[in-house]
């Protein structure tokens, strides 16, 4: 039973680049959460999307930054044009849904992106 | 929204003793779970404990809901427990969902 996997693992983009960072849930989970870890800060969450919809972009910034889930497919972050101030690691999690008993929250192992 | 404060920020402990790291939060939560940030970088779910008591080998926890507050213990410490432990909160606004707020971690070394 595959846990959450995200890619790349590492990822260099030079300022002004695009980053696509992609997060495929624990099968049979519907629901995603992205989370970013700046350096020497804690967790901050950033989106909760479900298949095709956006619940909650609170954390979100409010340029440069999009997530999808589509019907097909991973979970996708996707930065515009970066700079070095984006550089962290972003953590995806899924988890099976709100209609049950809640789950731990389980993550993936992260994508490190470096901005140059 | 809900604070999240954790004690000590850092710790080091001879391999084989004991430890207890607090997480205080300053409202009421529905969700509360802690987790371990290896030095590799990686997150792993060591409870989802809102209220009561828990143990996992060598490691428990503690809620008490009513005075927002919970304990992470660490027995017998080995140098594999080192890294940051995180404790992360979420509210009863946010529903049965994954939306955690999260300390800024206790950063523990474990010394041979």
């Amino acid at each position: 039973n595959a846990g959450v996997m995200q890619n790349p693992r590492h990822l260099v983009r030079r300022r002004g680049q695009e980053a696509r960072l992609r997060c495929s849930p624990m099968k049979g989970h519907s629901h995603v959460y992205w989370y970013r870890q700046l350096p020497e800060e804690g967790l901050k969450f950033m989106v909760y999307l479900q298949k095709e919809n956006i619940i909650d972009e609170s954390g979100m910034p409010k340029e440069r930054f999009s997530a999808e889930f589509p019907k097909e497919g991973p979970s996708i972050l996707r930065i515009q044009q970066v700079v070095r101030g984006d550089s962290a690691a972003y953590f995806c999690a899924s988890s099976p849904g709100t209609g049950g008993p809640y789950s731990p929250l389980h993550f993936g192992n992260g994508t490190r992106l470096t901005v140059t | 929204g809900i604070q999240v404060e954790q004690s000590p920020p850092d710790l080091i402990l001879q391999e084989g003793a004991n430890s207890t790291l607090r997480c205080n939060f300053s409202d009421s939560v529905n969700n509360l779970q802690w987790f371990h940030q290896n030095p590799w970088g990686q997150l792993i779910n060591l409870f989802y404990i809102p209220s009561g008591t828990k143990q996992n080998g060598r490691l428990s926890a503690t809620t008490v809901a009513t005075e927002r507050y919970s304990l992470l213990y660490i027995s017998s410490s080995q140098t594999t427990d080192s890294g940051v432990y995180f404790c992360a909160a979420g509210s009863p606004t946010s529903g049965n969902t994954g939306k955690l707020i999260f300390g800024q971690g206790t950063t523990l070394q474990v010394k041979p």
